[in-house]
């Protein structure tokens, strides 16, 4: 069975530009996650789609960060603009339903420098 | 969201068995007990999780305390490829959402 995908796994911007990221869920999975983990710190959760439906984005900085998930499949998360401290990994996740014992599965995720 | 706390980093030899702590004192009695582990350069990965009782499977096996007010994760003869940083996390049966909200973990390293 494939895993998550995430493209690219590493990006090198300069601040005030825009970037984005993309994630292809294990198949069948009906949720999609996208994490924000800053170096030395556990991952946080940006962002939760329910298929197409945004289920807790309380944790996204809505003015410069934004998400979709295109037919209920694939999910991209864009920057615009970016600034240093958004420097991190954007770490993907997917699982089959919103159960509370439901496992995550993680892509490796993509790795942003914002210079 | 409950929180749990874990000791920062901890040691083991190859082949030893090894057991990681976990406390998490405001456990109410919907939380789920998950344990996720972070290989270098690599998204987080399920290890196991339990309730009240204690579980094994493949990877690991957990021990949960009777007030449940604290839990071990227990990797029976650790490898050098089971060096990573292992997260406890407290998941709310009533809660909204599935998220994960994770702490700084323990991180975990095998000597040979």
């Amino acid at each position: 069975e494939a895993g998550v995908a995430q493209s690219p796994r590493y990006k090198i911007i300069e601040k005030r530009q825009s970037v984005a990221f993309w994630c292809n869920p294990i198949s069948g999975h009906a949720t999609l996650y996208w994490y924000q983990q800053i170096l030395g710190q556990g991952p946080k959760l940006l962002i939760q789609f329910q298929n197409n439906g945004v289920v807790d984005d309380s944790q996204l900085p809505k003015d410069r960060f934004s998400a979709e998930r295109l037919k209920g499949v694939d999910s991209t998360l864009k920057i615009q603009p970016a600034k240093l401290e958004d420097s991190a990994v954007y770490l993907c996740a997917s699982s089959l339903d919103r159960g509370y014992t439901d496992t995550q599965y993680f892509g490796p995720g993509t790795r942003l420098t914002v210079l | 969201d409950a929180k749990t706390t874990q000791p920062n980093s901890m040691e083991s030899n190859e082949e030893e068995p090894v057991h990681l702590p976990c406390n998490h004192s405001t456990i109410s009695g919907t939380d789920y007990i998950h344990w996720y582990r972070q290989l270098p350069s690599q998204g987080p990965e399920y290890v196991i999780h339990g309730l009240t009782s204690n579980v094994n499977n493949r990877m690991a096996s957990l021990a949960i305390a009777e007030d449940r007010k604290s839990s071990t994760l227990i990797l029976h003869r650790a490898t050098l490829r089971d060096a990573a940083v292992y997260y406890c996390i407290l998941r709310d049966v009533g809660g909204a959402t599935n998220k994960l909200i994770f702490g700084t973990g323990t991180l975990l390293a095998v000597q040979p």
